[in-house]
């Protein structure tokens, strides 16, 4: 079954401890991204890959890190966790990044940074 | 980054009434996406719209792409309970090889009322 993955789906932590987010997807896509999703502002991407090494920042980068080593994970890292990061995210991944390329969401990550 | 209008921000309608979001834009997309939604899960890609003046349906989901390419609507005949949840609208502006994200609305809650 062609899926996104993102794991853990509920996280609790505190400020300043490093958190990593993992995404895996199954169905050999270039383009991977991640989103976080907060009340009365829809969804903002963070970054995004277009291929493996390739990685750009998008509209809310600060805080966050990526990394694209293997075309089907792209962890979205956390290095000092602050309240405001409290959020829920989504990885999504598309075939490649060119029109008429549907994005397939996760089923997202529930983070809350005491 | 760009900013998407939807509207409206939510809807309490009854059961079997028909159904009609629009998002709104200062700059011309290439690319209009509505998605829906449901609760603890990533938003699933209901009608994908390519060219301006396009009209798509999908099952009792009518989606248009707006003749400027500043705006889409959504329709939804005859409502069911099913339909309950949130709906997004997303743009793209870049039409290949662009490193342009998506941009979404901050969606419309629909609320139906048995």
């Amino acid at each position: 079954e062609a899926q996104v993955t993102q794991n853990p789906r509920y996280l609790i932590t505190v400020t300043g401890k490093k958190l990593t987010v993992t995404c895996s997807q199954n169905m050999n896509h270039e383009y991977m991204s991640w989103y976080r999703q907060d009340p009365g502002l829809g969804l903002r991407q963070i970054y995004y890959s277009m291929n493996v090494e390739v990685t750009d920042k998008g509209d809310v980068p600060e805080g966050y890190k990526v990394s694209r080593k293997e075309k089907r994970n792209f962890p979205l890292i956390l290095e000092s966790p602050s309240p405001n990061q409290t959020s829920l995210y989504f990885c999504a991944s598309s075939l490649e990044w060119i029109a008429k390329n549907i994005q397939y969401f996760g089923a997202g990550t529930r983070l809350s940074v005491l | 980054g760009q900013q998407l209008n939807q509207s409206p921000q939510s809807m309490f309608i009854q059961e079997g009434e028909d159904v009609s979001m629009n998002c709104t834009s200062s700059s011309i997309f290439n690319t209009w996406l509505w998605y829906k939604q449901d609760p603890g899960e990533g938003p699933v890609l209901l009608i994908a719209l390519y060219k301006a003046g396009e009209l798509t349906s999908n099952g009792r989901l009518t989606a248009q792409f707006g003749i400027t390419r500043k705006d889409s609507f959504l329709n939804i005949s005859a409502s069911i309970p099913s339909d309950v949840g949130i709906y997004f609208c997303a743009g793209q502006r870049s039409s290949g090889g662009g490193a342009d994200g998506l941009t979404f609305g901050k969606g419309t809650h629909l609320i139906i009322q048995p």
